[in-house]
């Protein structure tokens, strides 16, 4: 199947400070991408709908202004946590998927542990 | 809205008992359903998909079938192994977004 890569794995950054996490497409281009948030014990809750060269839709309850997210080429998105807290810890895990859409799976990250200290 | 609703975990079993964890859905249109298995630590990965009415899904002895007359996908095993310790998680199709159910964890014990 498809890979997508997420980097990095896991990162800790202190309270105030920004965070960038990678999502690509290794061997297909991914015209949507997908975040989502995933809390300790809970599902995935999707974040935001990112489609090449456009702005990304957030679902509701999301803010815009502190989860940014770029999606500048076909085979990389980006997602920036700015002026992070604690209570932004999280796994976030990025999906793809290729144009165009035939209703079959999305591909995964590995995903990201972000800690907030 | 579209929604899953999975059956609440944990779910402890002993090596080679069967296995079903059960998952309903909410949806307008035709949705495509999905298996989605998370290892400690890991990201997800796609046990199994059904992308029409009274399709089966199945892979690595697990199987599901689309159910459109009681909107249902249950996930069954007939003989669990301790490495398939793992939360499940219940998954429907729309516009490429997935929307998943909460979760089922496995817990399978020699």
């Amino acid at each position: 199947g498809a890979v997508v890569s997420q980097h990095p794995s896991w990162v800790i950054c202190k309270s105030g400070t920004s965070v960038k996490i990678e999502c690509r497409s290794l061997d297909f281009q991914a015209t949507t991408m997908f975040w989502y948030r995933q809390f300790p014990k809970q599902s995935l809750m999707l974040m935001a709908t990112s489609n090449e060269g456009s702005k990304a839709t957030y679902e509701q309850g999301v803010e815009k202004d502190k989860f940014l997210i770029n999606h500048a080429s076909l085979t990389l998105s980006t997602l920036t946590v700015t002026s992070a807290h604690p209570e932004d810890s999280s796994f976030y895990i990025c999906s793809a998927i290729s144009f165009p859409w035939t209703n079959t799976e999305a591909f995964f990250g590995q995903g990201t542990r972000l800690t907030v200290v | 809205g579209d929604s899953v609703t999975q059956m609440e975990g944990p779910v402890t079993l002993s090596e080679e008992a069967f296995l079903t964890i059960n998952c309903t859905y909410t949806a307008t249109g035709y949705p495509s359903l999905f298996w989605y298995v998370q290892y400690p630590g890991e990201g997800l990965q796609l046990l199994l998909k059904a992308t029409k009415a009274d399709d089966k899904g199945s892979n690595k002895g697990f199987e599901a079938t689309y159910r459109k007359e009681t909107t249902s996908f249950h996930l069954e095993k007939g003989s669990v192994q301790v490495s398939d310790s793992a939360v499940y998680f219940c998954a429907l199709s729309v516009g490429g977004k997935l929307i998943f159910g909460q979760g089922t964890e496995l817990s399978v014990k020699p």
